[in-house]
This record gives structure tokens, C-alpha cells and sequence, in this order.
């Protein structure tokens, strides 16, 4: 299947600093590309569709200027955390959809990012 | 509103035992269903999907999952458990090919030997 890489897989920060997460698709092109966030024991809840090109849709309540997102090529989407505080430690990851060829029916995910903002 | 719910936390089942995971679905328009698995660190694999027809879908590694429209239910089962099925296991719903996905908070299996 296709390879969707997240990186970094795990990542500490001083509160206030900002955090870039990549999320790559190794073998397909993506034109959408989704954020999504965990919290512990929690359900993985959608952040913003990530469009190539054009600017992210976001969910509601989610933050557009703390969780900035570019989408510069169909094959890179990233996540900025701005100015992180302890409240945005978060499991994020990241899925993308293979648009190639017909029959492309699922979204692939990345591994996956820890983020703990100390 | 949009929602999944996987009523068990944690599940622990024997190798070799049977093995059902509940989910639950609540879907305003024609719901995409998915089960994932998540092992520590990994990111999430898909298992299975359905989106129209027979309402019993096989997956990999031996799964297969039942929709059951009329208990808005998308269940997971395996016949015999190995050790490593021990992971997370998520349902979703959502549009048609994993958009926009809604997610369960998770089912942990342990299998003890």
C-alpha cells in the first residue's frame, strides 16, 4: 500500500517555542491531506483538511493561527504548532489520500507525532 | 451529529480465542465504515472498509467486520486471536475514502497466552 511519513515521530519543547510536523507522501501524489490530534484515551478528532495550492479548511474550534498548515506540493503537507503551550501536548497524525488510478477507495496515515511542550 | 462509540476500553482474550470488538455509528448521510489497527508507535493500518453491498466484510490478517444497518453497528471479529493482534484498534466513519473520518476512542487488546 501507499507510504504516508511523518516526521518527527516524537518531539519535546519549551513552552512558547513553535513546532513543525511533516507529512509526506513517499510513493503517491496527494492533493488533501488531513490533520488529525489525539488526546490521551481520546478519540482521534479532524483538525483541518490540508488542500495543495490553496489554504486549509479548518474544524471548527480549531485554532487557524495556533495550528498553521501548508501544502506547498501534493506530496508535503505541514503542521506549524505555534507559541506551544502544555495544553497542546497532543498525539498528532497525519492521513492523505492516493489519488492515482481509479479505484483509490482509502486514506493512508502517517506514524504519527508525540508532542509534549514542557 | 457525527459520532462513533467502541463501548470497551481494554478487551483481554486468550490466544487462540475468538474475538468480537463492538462499534457503533451515528451518521447523518450514507456512513463509509473502517476499522484500524494501531500498534505502539506505528501509525494507524486500515482493516477493513465498507461502503456498499454485502454486508459481511473480510479484511487482513483474518478479520472481518458486519454491518448492521438497523443496529447502526459496524462490529470486528476474528475466529482465533494470534499474539500479534495484540494492538489499538479504532472504528471510523465518514465520507467515502477515509475523508473527513470520524473515530472511536479505541479498543486496547491484550491477548494473554
Amino acid at each position: 500500500g501507499a507510504v504516508v511519513s511523518q516526521h518527527p515521530s516524537w518531539v519535546i519543547c519549551k513552552s512558547g517555542t513553535s513546532v513543525k510536523i511533516e507529512c509526506r507522501s513517499l510513493d503517491f501524489q496527494a492533493t488533501t491531506m488531513f490533520w488529525y490530534r489525539q488526546f490521551p484515551k481520546q478519540s482521534l478528532m479532524l483538525m483541518a483538511t490540508s488542500n495543495e495550492g490553496s489554504k486549509a479548511t479548518y474544524e471548527q474550534g480549531v485554532e487557524k493561527d495556533k495550528f498553521l498548515i501548508n501544502h506547498a506540493s501534493l506530496t508535503l503537507s505541514t503542521l506549524t504548532v505555534t507559541s506551544a503551550h502544555p495544553e497542546d501536548s497532543s498525539f498528532y497524525i497525519c492521513s492523505a489520500r492516493d489519488l492515482g488510478g481509479a479505484g483509490s477507495t482509502e486514506a493512508f496515515f502517517g506514524q504519527g507525532t508525540r508532542l509534549t511542550v514542557v | 451529529a457525527q459520532s462513533v462509540t467502541q463501548p470497551d476500553i481494554h478487551i483481554t482474550v486468550s490466544e487462540g480465542a475468538s474475538l468480537e470488538l463492538r462499534c457503533n455509528y451515528s451518521y447523518g448521510a450514507t456512513p463509509y465504515l473502517f476499522w484500524y489497527v494501531q500498534s505502539p508507535g506505528q501509525g494507524l493500518q486500515l482493516l477493513l472498509k465498507y461502503f456498499s453491498g454485502d454486508t459481511l466484510v473480510q479484511g487482513i490478517k483474518g478479520f472481518e467486520a458486519e454491518f448492521k444497518r438497523s443496529q447502526s453497528s459496524f462490529n470486528l471479529r476474528k475466529p482465533s486471536v494470534h499474539w500479534s493482534d495484540a494492538a489499538e484498534y479504532f472504528c471510523a466513519v465518514g465520507a467515502r475514502y477515509g475523508n473527513k473520518l470520524v473515530f472511536g476512542a479505541g479498543t486496547i487488546l491484550r491477548v494473554k497466552s
